[in-house]
């Protein structure tokens, strides 16, 4: 079956930029999506890849995808204190289901 | 404009005690899923469907059923509730593309804990 992993927990100074991780291990993904959680919220797009591109900037977004690697990262320049938040990626191996990664917890200090 | 709406956001339950989470969409979405979250795991599938009357198992269905009777609303019933069910449970909802991705949409989760 389909294997997503990240990182549990990166802490980022205030003004710094972030780069959060992802590996997975099927590659027959369409999509490669990037979700945030705040708080006590549900998941919400943030950006996505498709999967026969190599990057994609969306303002201080910056999405890279290394396909060879089985690598995605999600990039936040300037990270902001509204930036806290779990962050999941995600893809649609070969499927309609969605496999999730366990989420990266990104904390910021002042 | 509501999205994907879930009801109730927090439940206290017994052991034992069965209870349904309601999940309901209003954009006409094909495709419906169930996830729950629990610390270090991610979201994991519980159950989902790609049409009215049409539902499927995901990766930890045991001890919920879903119906789709209706486009709009996918319930999720918890048989007879377990401590290892408590957890933070999502509603998504997609239009439904096959093997191409499209958005999800989710809920603002339902916070249950059974005691």
């Amino acid at each position: 079956g389909e294997d997503v992993e990240q990182s549990l927990f990166l802490s980022v100074r205030e003004g710094d930029s972030s780069v959060i991780n992802c590996t997975y291990t099927d590659s027959s993904s369409t999509y490669l999506y990037w979700y945030k959680q705040e708080p006590g919220a549900g998941l919400q797009l943030l950006t996505y890849i498709f999967s026969n591109m190599d990057m994609k900037q969306d303002q201080r977004l910056t999405v890279l995808l290394n396909k060879k690697d089985k690598h995605l990262s999600l990039r936040i320049a300037d990270t902001q204190t509204g930036d806290s938040a779990i962050y999941f990626c995600a893809g649609n191996f070969g499927n309609e289901k969605l496999t999730f990664g366990t989420g990266t917890r990104l904390t910021i200090i002042p | 404009n509501a999205g994907v709406t879930q009801t109730p956001k927090f439940q206290v339950l017994k052991t034992g005690q069965s209870m349904t989470l309601q999940c309901a969409q209003d954009m006409n979405h094909e495709y419906m899923s169930w996830y729950r979250q629990d610390p270090g795991m991610g979201l994991r599938l519980i159950h989902y469907s790609v049409g009215a009357g049409i539902t499927d198992q995901g990766e930890v269905p045991n001890g919920y059923n879903v119906s789709r009777s209706t486009t709009e609303d996918f319930p999720l019933r918890l048989l007879s509730a377990a401590p290892s069910q408590t957890s933070v449970y999502f509603c998504a909802s997609r239009r439904h593309t096959g093997t191409l991705g499209t958005e999800a949409f989710f809920g603002q989760g339902t916070r249950l804990t059974v005691v």
